[in-house]
C-alpha cells in the first residue's frame, strides 16, 4: 500500500528563517514525489517534482530513498511564501494516481 | 496558459438526489482524474480514466459513483444517490501523458443537506 506522511498541521516561521516541510512515504517500488502547493483560495499548484531537480521559489526538495522521505526545505522563507503544501506520490504503475499527505500549513510571520 | 476548469463551484443537493460535477480538462490531455477532499482531511483519490475507460477506481468510487466523457471536452462524475458523507471538495484533474505532471481544477464543494 502506499502512503504519504506529513507530520506536522501547521508550521510557522519568522520572515528570513529556513523552513523544511516534512514528508516521508511508504511504497514498495519506485515512486515519483510531487510538492504541490494551495495558496489562500486558489487551485493546487505543482511546485516540486523529484525527476527535474530544480529549485522553484527558492523551494528545493530531495528523494532520500534510504530514508524514505522527501522533505520541503528554502533557507530564507518569505511572506508569499504561506499556504497549504502537500507532498504526494505517484506510484509507477495503473493510471498513476496521487497519493496524498495529510498537508502542512506554512505560515511566515513578520 | 491552459487550465483544468470546473463546474460550478459549489453545488448544494438533498440527500438522496442525483448530483453532476462537470469539469473541463486541457484540452490536449489524455489522463483525466476525480479526487474529493472532506473538510479536515487529506485529498484523497477516486478515478482515473483513459482511452474512454477507468483505469483504476479507489475503495470509496462505489457504485453510486459513475465518470463519463460525453464529448471531446467535458469529463463528469455523477453521484447517484448522494449522502451526507459525500460532502466534499471535489477536485478534477488531468495530464497530457504518463510522467507529466497532474493540473487541477479549483474544486467544486458539494454540500449535501
Amino acid at each position: 500500500a502506499q502512503r504519504v506522511t506529513q507530520p506536522e498541521k501547521l508550521l510557522s516561521v519568522f520572515k528570513g528563517a529556513p523552513v523544511e516541510l516534512k514528508c516521508n512515504y511508504s511504497y514498495s517500488g519506485s515512486p515519483e514525489l510531487f510538492w504541490y502547493v494551495q495558496y489562500s483560495r486558489q487551485r493546487l499548484q505543482l511546485l516540486l517534482r523529484h525527476i527535474s531537480r530544480e529549485s522553484i521559489k527558492g523551494f528545493t526538495a530531495d528523494l532520500n530513498k534510504g530514508e524514505t522521505s522527501f522533505h520541503l526545505k528554502k533557507p530564507f522563507a518569505q511572506e508569499e511564501d504561506s499556504a497549504m503544501y502537500y507532498c504526494a506520490l505517484s506510484p509507477q504503475e495503473y493510471g498513476n494516481k496521487l497519493v496524498f499527505g495529510a498537508g502542512t500549513i506554512l505560515r511566515v510571520k513578520s | 496558459e491552459p487550465e483544468v476548469t470546473q463546474t460550478p463551484s459549489h453545488q448544494v443537493t438533498q440527500m438522496g438526489q442525483e448530483v453532476i460535477l462537470r469539469c473541463v480538462p486541457i484540452s490536449n490531455h489524455l489522463y483525466f482524474y476525480w479526487y474529493r477532499q472532506i473538510l479536515g482531511q487529506k485529498v484523497e483519490f477516486l478515478v482515473s480514466f483513459y482511452n474512454n475507460e477507468i483505469s483504476e477506481k479507489s475503495e470509496i468510487f462505489d457504485d453510486q459513483f459513475s465518470v463519463e466523457r460525453p464529448d471531446g471536452s467535458n469529463f463528469t462524475l455523477k453521484i447517484r444517490s448522494t449522502k451526507l458523507e459525500d460532502s466534499a471538495m471535489y477536485f478534477c484533474a488531468s495530464r497530457y501523458e504518463i510522467g507529466q505532471p497532474q493540473h487541477f481544477g479549483d474544486g467544486t464543494r458539494l454540500s449535501i443537506l
